[in-house]
């Protein structure tokens, strides 16, 4: 069985600086996938970013970083600069295997970012 | 537009009487899911559905029904609902299991209360 542990459940930070949401996954196979997805006040669930098992690079999207770390079991997202309005809960996913059966969500991370 | 659609978007209703929520996807996916939301416990899969007339259940599929009938549709079925039913509800889909990205695509969302 796979799980997903976001260990942070609010996180509170004042706009412009940097914050990183952590998410630890535990699994047997040695192919999977991690995901993560916002999800703003509005509700909605917006695809971040997809990593898997066989690529360990880092990746930077903007103000967005991820840091894989397999020997860690680890795939942390950093938000540099942050904004108001990148308020909002932050979902780390896992999806194992070749089949897109099921996400095992973690329990999610509410981001509050204060002017 | 490539899009997922759930209809209604909120719904308040009583115990007891029996509701649909429909899932419609214009990609052509094999694959649909129904989650649901509650805090504190992220997104738990309650059914999915590899293709037409090929459903099985996910974490918490107690007090609900799916079928799939046509490829694009998934509705949930909620026989008799009751108050621990009260959830926010995303159907997801997603290209056939063994695609390499496994990325799913979420509806918008459906509110339900049962009181």
């Amino acid at each position: 069985a796979q799980k997903v542990t976001q260990a942070q459940t609010e996180i509170s930070v004042v706009e412009k600086e940097d914050v990183t949401l952590d998410c630890v996954y535990e699994t047997r196979d040695t192919t999977y996938y991690l995901f993560w997805y916002k999800q703003p006040p509005s509700g909605e669930l917006v695809f971040l970013i997809r990593r898997n098992s066989f690529d360990e690079q880092n990746e930077i999207s903007g103000r967005y970083s991820w840091n894989f770390q397999k020997s860690t079991s680890s795939f942390n997202f950093t938000i540099t600069a942050s904004q108001v309005v990148d308020s909002a809960v932050y979902f780390c996913a896992l999806s194992v295997g070749g089949s897109a059966r099921q996400l095992t969500f973690g329990s999610g991370t509410q981001l509050t970012v204060l002017p | 537009e490539a899009q997922v659609t759930q209809n209604p978007r909120y719904l308040i209703t009583v115990t007891g009487k029996k509701l649909t929520v429909t899932c419609s996807q214009n990609m052509n996916h094999e694959y649909m899911s129904w989650y649901r939301q509650d805090p504190g416990l992220g997104l738990r899969q309650i059914y999915y559905s590899m293709n037409v007339e090929v459903t099985d259940k996910g974490d918490v599929p107690e007090g609900y029904k799916v079928s799939r009938k046509e490829k694009r549709n998934f509705p949930l079925i909620l026989e008799s609902p009751s108050p621990n039913q009260t959830s926010l509800y995303f159907c997801a889909s997603s290209l056939s299991p063994g695609h390499l990205y496994n990325e799913q695509f979420f509806g918008p969302g459906t509110r339900l209360t049962v009181l």
